[in-house]
């Protein structure tokens, strides 16, 4: 089944860690996001990806970094600089590449992030 | 700065009864506007797509109207179900520079039995 996996479900860091977000696709898309939901509230989009070997910073971005260096994947890091990290990280992908953005976007399961 | 903006507050209805979900927003000029269904502690699933030069589109109990002038979104669910109870977000996109969706907060519908 084609799809977005978002691995752990559930992940605790501790005060100055820094911890590893995995997302991947085997969906063909070009272009992959991350976003950030906090209780009650909308998605913000952290970083995303419009092609391999790129990516720009969303709204929210400090405190997170991430690499593309393969079309199915696409990785966040929440770095010890993201003060208040707890959250539901959401991974999407969209099908239209650089030159299109009229698709609707794929999105993974999550992962809730406690920091400890 | 761009602002989406949609009712906060739960929408309770009864099970048969239309659903209409609103989403405004300023400082923004999409060329298209998606809306999405999500279910507690899950990821949010597309539903419907509109165009800026699309009044109106439907598919099945769906229909969402685009209205660029008022700025604003209208989602109906016709003959609502229990199993329609989820959060609506409405997202905006641009056919330019970056084309990321950009989310409302989301409305819970709340469909009685």
């Amino acid at each position: 089944d084609g799809g977005i996996t978002q691995s752990p479900k559930y992940l605790f860091r501790k005060e100055g860690q820094n911890v590893t977000l995995s997302c991947e696709q085997n969906l063909n898309h070009d272009a992959m996001y991350w976003y950030r939901q906090d209780p009650g509230q909308g998605l913000r989009l952290i970083y995303y990806s419009q092609i391999v070997n790129d990516f720009q910073k969303g709204d929210i971005a400090e405190g997170y970094s991430v690499s593309r260096e393969k079309k199915e994947s696409f990785p966040l890091t929440v770095t010890s600089a993201q003060k208040n990290p707890t959250a539901f990280y959401l991974c999407a992908s969209t099908g239209g590449g650089a030159s299109l953005g009229n698709t609707e976007a794929f999105f993974g399961q999550g992962t809730r992030l406690t920091v400890v | 700065s761009q602002k989406i903006e949609q009712n906060s507050e739960a929408l309770n209805i009864q099970e048969g009864k239309t659903a209409t979900l609103t989403c405004n927003y300023t400082n923004y000029s999409p060329a298209y506007l998606q809306w999405y269904r999500q279910d507690p502690g899950r990821g949010p699933v597309f539903l419907l797509l509109i165009r800026e030069n699309e009044k109106e589109k439907r598919k099945e109990r769906l229909k969402v109207t685009f209205d660029t002038t008022l700025k604003q979104s209208l989602f109906h669910i016709t003959a609502s179900q229990p199993a329609d109870s989820a959060t609506y977000l409405c997202a905006l996109q641009k056919d330019t520079g970056r084309r990321a969706l950009t989310f409302g907060s989301g409305t819970r519908l709340q469909v009685q039995p």
